[in-house]
């Protein structure tokens, strides 16, 4: 079974502090995603990659970045938290070639106060 | 833009009721159509994966059906139980790149 590994299921940080949110997936798979969900706004794209070190802004990069440094792993930074950032993010994954089935990561809910 | 409706936003039916979750999206040039489920405060899991040249998928008490030139999909439940009770979640790929546009979900709860 495809596995996707987020590391915090719960994280409380400052406004300000940088925060690193971490996904792993032991498929060996190429694509690797981060959103954000929102009551009332559904899943939104923050960012993708294809494959290591190769990123692509999704709909809402806006006071995000990542990356990725080695396959399995695809990092989600909040250089300065803010507040609008307090969301349940998720990690999935799928393999690359023919638009595959997406496997999500159980999720990390972060609060910003 | 490609957007995603599902109807209704939720739903409640007694347990062994068959029901049916619908999705509908305004653009059919799709790649595949995948269905998920969420549990509270939980990820998302995926419950059948539809590529754009196929009419149905199914799996055990689900079956899903897509009709790309009308932009719709329907997730078909049998003989619902209490343990359904989730938000369902359809989302469409539009391309081989893997980016998915998620509607808002359909919340049930089947009542024992």
């Amino acid at each position: 079974d495809v596995k996707v590994t987020q590391s915090s299921r719960y994280l409380v940080k400052r406004t300000g502090e940088k925060v690193f949110l971490e996904c792993v997936q032991d498929m060996d798979h190429e694509n690797m995603f981060w959103y954000r969900q929102d009551p009332g706004l559904g899943l939104r794209l923050i960012y993708f990659s294809y494959d290591v070190k190769m990123k692509e802004k999704g709909d809402i990069p806006e006071g995000y970045s990542v990356s990725r440094e080695k396959k399995e792993r695809f990092s989600l930074i909040l250089e300065s938290a803010s507040t609008n950032q307090t969301s349940m993010y998720l990690c999935a994954s799928s393999p690359q070639l023919g638009a595959r089935e997406q496997y999500f990561g159980p999720g990390t809910r972060l609060t910003v106060t | 833009k490609q957007e995603v409706t599902q109807i209704p936003a939720a739903l409640s039916v007694p347990e062994g009721e068959n029901l049916v979750l619908n999705c509908s999206f305004t653009d059919s040039a799709i790649y595949n159509l995948q269905w998920f489920r969420q549990d509270p405060g939980k990820g998302l899991t995926s419950l059948l994966l539809i590529q754009s040249s196929q009419r149905e998928q199914t799996s055990g008490r689900l079956n899903a059906s897509l009709d790309k030139s009308s932009g719709r999909s329907t997730l078909y439940i049998a003989a619902s139980q209490p343990g359904d009770s989730a938000t369902y979640l359809c989302a469409v790929n539009l391309s081989n790149t893997g980016k998915l546009i998620f509607g808002q979900g359909t919340t049930l709860q089947v009542k024992p």
